[in-house]
């Protein structure tokens, strides 16, 4: 079954502070797609970073940057220097091609709460 | 460029009551997916929704719920008698079509509608 796993429920650290969200994806397909979303407390969904199953090229896009790893299924978040607006639920999710309906597989979330 | 529109907000409604939540997609995006987060949990996969067509309704509560999306005018997502267990926040999001599959396309989501029934 397709399943996505975000094992840390809450983060909390303060200002500067790296943090890393971690990912795990669970499918037996061999072409799907990752994403992360952020949800800040205003309640909507900021798409950050879709990467798909054939790109294991980490990416880095100002103090975000991301894991990909195929070989642990896994593909973790940094904040570099984290700052207060980081503050947020983020989510990791999958979206594979049975059905090539483009759903997407929500995990559970992280929240991250950033301290001045 | 408008981005994906969800109305209400927020909707109240009492027990037994139908809620009637309305998504107007990206303009020229002809694929709409809804999603419903619980409290405290990540958004769960509704329904998917094509003009005029559903496509997959695999996600969606087999009684209460229905979903359309005409040729003209937003997508609603309808709830029939709601009960406490149905306020969640519900999300629209939209896709555009490339003539290729939609594997891979990135979903632009609506701010939400915030159910809350009493």
């Amino acid at each position: 079954a397709q399943k996505v796993t975000q094992a840390q429920t809450e983060i909390s650290v303060v200002e500067k502070e790296d943090v890393t969200l971690d990912c795990v994806y669970e499918t037996r397909d061999t072409t799907y797609y990752l994403f992360w979303y952020k949800q800040p407390p205003s309640g909507e969904l900021v798409f950050l970073i879709r990467r798909n199953s054939f790109d294991e090229q980490n990416e880095i896009s100002g103090r975000y940057s991301w894991n990909f790893q195929k070989s642990t299924s896994s593909f973790n978040f940094t904040i570099t220097a984290s700052q207060v607006v980081d503050s947020a639920v983020y989510f990791c999710a999958l979206s594979e091609t049975p059905g090539n309906t483009g759903k997407l597989i929500f995990g559970q979330g992280t929240t991250l709460q950033v301290k001045p | 460029n408008a981005g994906v529109m969800q109305n209400p907000r927020h909707l109240v409604r009492r027990r037994g009551q139908e809620a009637r939540l309305r998504c107007s997609p990206v303009k020229g995006h002809s694929h709409v997916y809804w999603y419903r987060q619980l409290p405290e949990e990540g958004l769960k996969f509704m329904v998917y929704l094509q003009k005029e067509n559903i496509i997959d309704e695999s996600g969606m509560p087999k009684e209460r719920f229905s979903a359309e999306f005409p040729k003209e005018g937003p997508s609603i997502l309808r709830i029939q008698q709601v009960v406490r267990g149905d306020s969640a926040a519900y999300f629209c999001a939209s896709s555009p079509y490339t003539g290729t599959q939609l594997l891979g396309n990135e979903q632009f989501f609506g701010p939400g509608t915030r159910l809350t029934v009493l």
